[in-house]
């Protein structure tokens, strides 16, 4: 079975610092993909970054960065110079390419960051 | 572009009636999915449409749930004789295709609440 963990339900950090945000996950498919969706008091789910189970290098987007490490089955997003605008729910998600093109989520974590 | 919409934005049913939930993806876009999400249990996959295939309709927490997608385009997810526990966000999202690195882009969700 297929499971996404977050093991941070809150997080703060201050504006312009770093924030990681932690993601495990559990598949036996050797082919995958995770994701990152920001979630504001909106509503709406903003993807932010993909990385592939066989890419050979960390995605990055912007401010925002993935530590991948496929041995310990972690996918940590890592948000850069943080901002006001980063408040929002972070959810982590996972698609095995065997089970077709559903995203399973995990609980999220509630990043705030303080002025 | 337009990105996906949904509609109503927001029903009150009682419990027992039946509600019709819309999603109108982006256009072009062959896959569509549909996701719910409730306090306490996230985020959680329903169904899934990929072109003219058979969906993958195995997130679909009872048959009071079903969904169509007419056209390969415009669906509806249907929820027969409403429960309390059916209250929730329901959010549709669509992809350019099935797999690989595609993203998928959501809707604002349609948040439901039976009294």
């Amino acid at each position: 079975a297929q499971k996404i963990t977050q093991t941070q339900p809150g997080m703060f950090v201050q504006e312009k610092e770093a924030v990681t945000l932690d993601c495990t996950y559990d598949t036996s498919d050797p082919s995958y993909g995770l994701f990152w969706y920001k979630q504001p008091s909106s509503g709406e789910m903003i993807f932010l970054i993909y990385q592939g189970s066989y890419d050979q290098q960390n995605a990055t987007e912007g401010r925002y960065s993935l530590n991948f490490q496929k041995a310990r089955k972690s996918a940590n997003l890592v948000i850069s110079a943080s901002q006001l605008g980063d408040s929002a729910m972070y959810f982590c998600a996972m698609r095995a390419d065997n089970q077709g093109g559903k995203l399973i989520f995990g609980q999220g974590t509630e990043l705030s960051v303080k002025p | 572009g337009a990105g996906v919409s949904q509609s109503p934005s927001n029903k009150v049913t009682e419990k027992g009636k039946d509600v019709e939930l819309r999603c109108d993806p982006i256009s072009g876009h062959t896959a569509l999915y549909w996701y719910r999400q409730s306090l306490g249990q996230g985020l959680e996959f329903l169904i899934y449409f990929q072109g003219n295939s058979a969906p993958d309709k195995s997130g679909l927490p009872s048959d009071r749930f079903s969904a169509e997608r007419t056209g390969g385009s415009v669906s509806t997810l249907t929820i027969q004789r409403t429960q309390q526990e059916d209250s929730a966000v329901y959010l549709c999202a669509s992809s350019l295709y099935l797999g690989g690195r595609e993203t998928q882009y959501f809707g604002p969700g349609t948040r439901l609440l039976v009294l």
